[in-house]
């Protein structure tokens, strides 16, 4: 079936700097995605979501950018803090899935002091 | 609101015995799921409901495990008989529709199931 994953398990950044964590994913008609941050002992917490109208959706130090083109998807983190530090999924919807995500196998963010 | 309530936190049990896991949404969420998540495999969806009926239950592994959503408010998942293998963290989430579609998942605490 149709899957979502992750180019990097593994990334550390210093404190302060900008995190990019990117996925792919495989079904060129989904139409929804989300990132969530899980922390160590915790269930993945949204961070947030854009529709496949879109191509780049900013939150609160967090920008999300969608290239439909190549199947990709990113979450931009400004400025990584130690509370950053988590797995992150991506996570998508196929159209007529009814509400139902394909996560991905998650990327871990570990930020240095 | 308290968000999704799981229960227990932590189950360990041995081989063979029956093991219920508990969940209480979100106060006016439609939406139902349950995930597990293993090293190996990552979350997967076991199964999710739709106004306390449930709409596909693809995702369960097997026979043994089941799950029932008797009202709005709660919804369990049993295996039954348990084997090591089964040995995961089981997340329940809760959505409901927002404006344009968008179904952001809720999601518990988790529990920690070991089988011995």
């Amino acid at each position: 079936g149709e899957s979502v994953g992750l180019h990097l398990p593994t990334l550390s950044v210093q404190e302060g700097d900008n995190s990019i964590i990117n996925c792919a994913y495989s079904n060129s008609a989904s139409d929804y995605f989300i990132w969530y941050k899980q922390e160590s002992g915790k269930g993945p917490q949204f961070i947030i979501d854009i529709r496949s109208n879109m191509d780049k959706r900013q939150g609160q130090r967090v920008t999300v950018l969608l290239n439909k083109t190549v199947k990709h998807l990113s979450l931009q983190i400004a400025a990584t803090q130690p509370g950053d530090s988590a797995v992150y999924f991506c996570a998508e919807r196929a159209p007529g899935s009814a509400r139902q995500l394909t996560f991905g196998s998650g990327t871990q963010l570990t930020v240095l002091p | 609101d308290a968000g999704v309530i799981q229960s227990p936190r932590h189950e360990v049990t041995e081989m063979g015995q029956e093991v219920t896991l508990r969940c209480k949404p979100i106060s006016g969420h439609d939406y139902l799921f349950w995930y597990r998540q293993t090293m190996m495999r990552g979350l997967e969806l076991l199964i999710y409901f739709n106004n306390n009926v449930p709409i596909d239950d693809s995702g369960m592994p097997e026979d043994r495990f089941s799950a029932k959503m008797p009202n709005a408010s709660f919804s369990n998942l049993k295996i039954q008989p348990s084997e090591p293998r089964d040995s995961a963290v089981y997340f329940c989430a809760s959505s409901h529709i927002r404006a344009g579609g968008v179904n952001e998942q809720f999601f518990g605490p988790g529990t920690r199931l070991t089988v011995l």
